[in-house]
C-alpha cells in the first residue's frame, strides 16, 4: 500500500506569490490531517477533515491560509500572499478514525521556502 | 490547548545502552498517547500508542504512562545507530481528537 503521498515535496515561492500544496491520504482513511513543522515552533496542528467534511480549523492562521478536501483522495492547503514566516515543512497525515485506531500515518512533507 | 513538553532536548547514548525519552502534558484528562520517530528530512513513523497508566512494549520500544504525574516516557532497548532521528511526543484528550506534539526529543546512538 502506498503511504500519504505529497507534493511538491519542495517548492520556492516568492513573497506575495500563492502557493498550493497537495496530500493524497492512504486510501480508506476518512480523516485527514495538515501539520506545519518549524525549528522554532516545532509540529503545530493546522486543521483537519473526516469524511471531506472540515472540523477543527483552529490552528490555522485567520488570514492567507485554506484548506480543503473536494474528494476522498485528495486535500490542498494554500497559502495566499506568502511571507518570509511561511517557511516550514507542511506534513499531511491520514488516518482510519474509526474503531480500528486513529493512529495518524504521515507523509514525507512539503518543505516550503518563500524569499 | 494542550501543552506537551519533552526532555531532554538532546541525548547521546553508546549503541546497546538503553535510551530514555521523557514527555509531559497538561491535561490530566487525555488518554491517547503516543510515540513518533522521524528520520532526517522524512515523515513520521509511529512506534508506540499506549491508552491507560502502565507499560507498553513494540519490540525495544516501551512506553510509560503515569497520568496522574502527567508523565509518559519512551524506553529503547538496545538502541542502534539506524535509531537516531527526532523523537516526538503526542497526546490528545480522547481517542479522536487531535494530536498535539512536543517539540521532540535529537536521538544520537554512537557505535
Amino acid at each position: 500500500n502506498a503511504g500519504v503521498i505529497q507534493t511538491p515535496r519542495h517548492k520556492v515561492t516568492g513573497k506575495g506569490q500563492e502557493a498550493t500544496l497537495w496530500c493524497e491520504p492512504i486510501s480508506g482513511h476518512s480523516a485527514v490531517f495538515w501539520y506545519r513543522q518549524t525549528i522554532v515552533q516545532g509540529l503545530e496542528f493546522l486543521t483537519y477533515f473526516r469524511n471531506q467534511a472540515p472540523i477543527d480549523d483552529s490552528g490555522m492562521p485567520k488570514e492567507r491560509f485554506s484548506a480543503q478536501m473536494p474528494n476522498q483522495s485528495h486535500s490542498t492547503l494554500k497559502i495566499q500572499s506568502t511571507q518570509p514566516q511561511d517557511s516550514a515543512v507542511y506534513l499531511c497525515a491520514s488516518s482510519p478514525w474509526d474503531n480500528s485506531g486513529n493512529t495518524l500515518y504521515f507523509g514525507e512533507g512539503s518543505r516550503l521556502i518563500v524569499v | 490547548q494542550q501543552k506537551v513538553q519533552q526532555s531532554p532536548e538532546s541525548l547521546t547514548v553508546s549503541e546497546g545502552a538503553m535510551a530514555s525519552l521523557n514527555c509531559t502534558f497538561s491535561d490530566g484528562t487525555s488518554n491517547n498517547f503516543r510515540w513518533y520517530r522521524q528520520h532526517s528530512a522524512k515523515g513520521l513513523e509511529v512506534l508506540v500508542s499506549i491508552f491507560s497508566d502502565g507499560e507498553k512494549e513494540e519490540g525495544r520500544f516501551t512506553a510509560h504512562l503515569n497520568r496522574a504525574n502527567l508523565h509518559v516516557s519512551l524506553h529503547i532497548r538496545e538502541p542502534q545507530p539506524s535509531d537516531s532521528a527526532v523523537y516526538l511526543c503526542a497526546v490528545s484528550m480522547s481517542n479522536y481528537n487531535v494530536l498535539y506534539f512536543g517539540s521532540g526529543t535529537k536521538l544520537t546512538v554512537e557505535p
